[in-house]
């Protein structure tokens, strides 16, 4: 079993949608979780950070960890085709330790 | 400011072969990243340098090696080339303490290698 699993899709919605992207895990040391978006061709760039279980909110971005399930999800509200892109969960034990990433799960925004 | 350059970015060699990768940090970062990112595998992370030491390793074979140079720049090298090394080599950098407590890491557009 890998140590963090996403559906890779492709997920293909219509502009204005809402998107709920999704990651499980194994180990339950993970504390810190984070969500990355990579457009094609470009590295990830950081979208939102939390640590231990909660919600957070940055705009159109949700981001829900649940600890005692091993999930995390991220919400998209009102979608824009500039959201196309691979969206990637990422987790570590400890401040200081590596990030592990998921498999990654496309996203098609149609206008 | 600039952000983190990668070179070469593409580079195709033969099995057997050697290939060196090269990543400059954002200036005032002092720890890179390594991550391989091969067709439908993800990020699978590689090494971790910080103020010239390696602090983390992943489980890849010797023949991935790395270092940090005293200006914070990295090398990738990978000897004995096999076919399945073929993938998008990702350097990250982040200025140490501010990334352990956000996660954050900058990402450079990475290095594509082809083995043939």
């Amino acid at each position: 079993q890998k140590e963090v699993e996403q559906d890779p899709g492709p997920l293909s919605v219509p502009e204005g949608a809402i998107v709920s992207l999704n990651c499980t895990y194994s180990n339950s040391a993970f504390q810190y979780f984070m969500w990355y978006r990579q457009y094609s061709r470009k590295g990830p760039e950081l979208l939102m950070y939390t640590y231990s279980s909660g919600n957070k909110e940055d705009g159109r971005f949700t981001a829900q960890v649940d600890k005692s399930s091993k999930y995390i999800s991220l919400f998209i509200r009102d979608s824009q085709p500039s959201d196309s892109a691979t969206y990637l969960c990422a987790m570590k034990k400890t401040s200081y330790d590596k990030v592990i990433f998921g498999p990654g799960t496309s996203l098609s925004v149609i206008p | 400011e600039a952000g983190v350059t990668q070179s070469p970015t593409h580079l195709i060699k033969t099995r057997g072969q050697q290939a060196t990768l090269r990543c400059s940090p954002i200036s005032g970062h002092t720890s890179v990243y390594w991550y391989q990112q091969a067709l439908g595998l993800g990020l699978q992370f590689l090494l971790w340098y910080d103020e010239g030491e390696e602090r983390n390793r992943g489980n890849f074979p010797p023949r991935f090696s790395g270092r940090q140079f005293p200006n914070y720049s990295s090398e990738l090298n990978v000897n004995a080339l096999e076919l399945e090394d073929s993938a998008l080599y990702l350097c990250a950098s982040s200025p140490e303490l501010a990334g352990a407590l956000t996660g954050e890491l900058f990402f450079g557009e990475g290095s594509r290698l082809t083995v043939l």
